[in-house]
């Protein structure tokens, strides 16, 4: 097994940008979550998905947009890129019935 | 109160001492913790989970006082190998993270 996937690892946008960034997973997870990461602010969570076709929306999903068609597959989109968007993305699966999340390895985005 | 704390440290220890940092939480209905190390510029990865009173892993002993509501991570016999951040997560439906405990080790 893969685990969780990320593409790309490593991305800069000039504002007002869009891009996907993609994730995956390969364990049959209900579960699938988009964080970022900033210095000591910790992880936030930015949208979330129960399932295929159910997402919600986390802590902070202002400028991001997310789609869930099947169970392997969690897309984030940036509409238009800003500078406050500079972070570590990272995508997270796990089963409803344990808490236990696994992590992808992480998209480090730079905006300009 | 926030959902979550943690001291975010640094705790600089030596080379085989005991290290021992707390997290905090602010529901009292949780019934399940977890702890996951992240090492620098590298993703979350779970290292232990608390579902009762307590769990341990070989060097690892992962406590919950209920009453008091904060979870402990303690390491024995500390190894270069365990400098890395320190993540408290506390389901609350989703899953919230604590802001992490930076540790490092010195020879």
């Amino acid at each position: 097994n893969a685990g969780v996937t990320q593409t790309p690892k490593f991305q800069v946008l000039k504002t007002g940008q869009s891009m996907t960034l993609q994730c995956a997973q390969d364990m049959n997870h209900e579960y699938m979550s988009w964080y970022r990461q900033d210095p000591g602010m910790g992880l936030r969570l930015i949208h979330y998905s129960v399932g295929a076709g159910i997402t919600d929306q986390g802590e902070v999903p202002n400028g991001y947009n997310v789609s869930r068609s099947t169970t392997e597959d969690f897309p984030l989109r940036l509409l238009s890129a800003a500078p406050s968007q500079t972070s570590v993305y990272f995508c997270a699966s796990r089963s409803t019935v344990l808490y236990e999340q696994y992590f992808g390895p992480g998209t480090r985005l730079t905006v300009t | 109160r926030k959902e979550v704390e943690q001291d975010p440290g640094p705790f600089n220890v030596p080379e085989g001492a005991t290290v021992a940092f707390n997290c905090t939480y602010s529901n009292s209905a949780s019934q399940s913790f977890f702890w996951y190390r992240q090492d620098c510029r590298k993703e979350p990865k779970l290292l232990m989970s608390v579902y009762s009173s307590g769990n341990e892993d070989g060097r690892f002993t992962a406590q919950l006082n209920r009453a008091s509501q904060y979870i402990s991570l303690l390491i024995r016999d500390s190894k270069l190998s365990d400098s890395a951040t320190y993540l408290c997560v506390v389901p609350e439906g989703k899953l919230t993270f604590g802001t992490g405990t930076r540790l490092t080790i010195i020879p």
